[in-house]
């Protein structure tokens, strides 16, 4: 089983600042199977990369995603208000066919 | 755009069978490349995705669920189900359907979410 590890647990910063959220995995995973979630209170998970750096449908371009193996960022270039929540990893690979990281919460400083 | 809805008991009994269907509306389940699946998040505690079934039938498991979960769908009634047996309390948890995209092998789609209590 491969085991996505998310670092930091929680990023505390302001709006208007980068944040940068990691996610390391146990083996090699192939970057056209890494996806980003962002999840809010009370809300479904959104979708917000997949294949480690394209963008879904309707996801603004301050977030980006970047590179490959067993390490993978999610940048936030500038954060505004709506971006604090709980990001999560998720591959795609061998059995289990999915997992997720434990998350990272980005609260507002 | 597709969304999807979980339904189904918010409290179980140990040893009994844990039953939710997902509805979609907005969209057929039948059209385009996607799979269909269940994921779950018990408290405090990381995603554990469960299974998996294409438009055919044809289902995937994760091997910690494979010898107490079922998946079906219903294509006519636009909606798939999970049945698993056995439960016990570890099987309390916030109960997800989503749709796969096939290829790219991302939840595009998710429900909102459905609490499953299992106690006595």
């Amino acid at each position: 089983e491969i085991v996505l590890t998310q670092s930091p647990g929680t990023l505390s910063l302001s709006p208007g600042e980068r944040a940068t959220l990691s996610c390391r995995a146990s083996q090699s995973v192939s970057s056209k199977f890494l996806a980003w979630y962002q999840q809010k209170p009370g809300q479904a998970p959104r979708l917000l990369m997949y294949r480690a750096s394209s963008r879904a449908t309707g996801v603004p371009d301050r977030f980006s995603g970047s590179g490959s193996g067993t390490d993978f960022t999610l940048t936030i270039s500038r954060l505004e208000p709506e971006d604090f929540a709980v990001y999560f990893c998720q591959q795609y690979g061998n059995s289990p066919l999915y997992t997720f990281g434990q998350g990272t919460k980005l609260e507002i400083k | 755009q597709v969304q999807l809805q979980e339904s189904g008991p918010g409290l179980v009994r140990p040893s009994e069978t844990l039953s939710l269907t997902c509805s979609a509306s907005g969209g057929s389940i039948r059209t385009g490349s996607y799979y269909w699946s269940w994921i779950r998040q018990p408290a405090g505690k990381r995603l554990e995705w469960i299974g998996r079934i294409y438009t055919s039938g044809s289902t995937t498991y994760s091997p910690s669920f494979r010898s107490r979960v079922t998946i079906s769908i219903d294509t006519s009634k636009n909606q798939f189900s999970l049945q698993m047996n056995s439960v016990t309390a570890a099987d309390t948890a916030l109960y997800f359907c989503a749709r796969v995209v096939e290829y790219d092998d991302a939840f595009d789609i998710w429900g909102h979410g459905t609490v499953v209590t299992v106690s006595s």
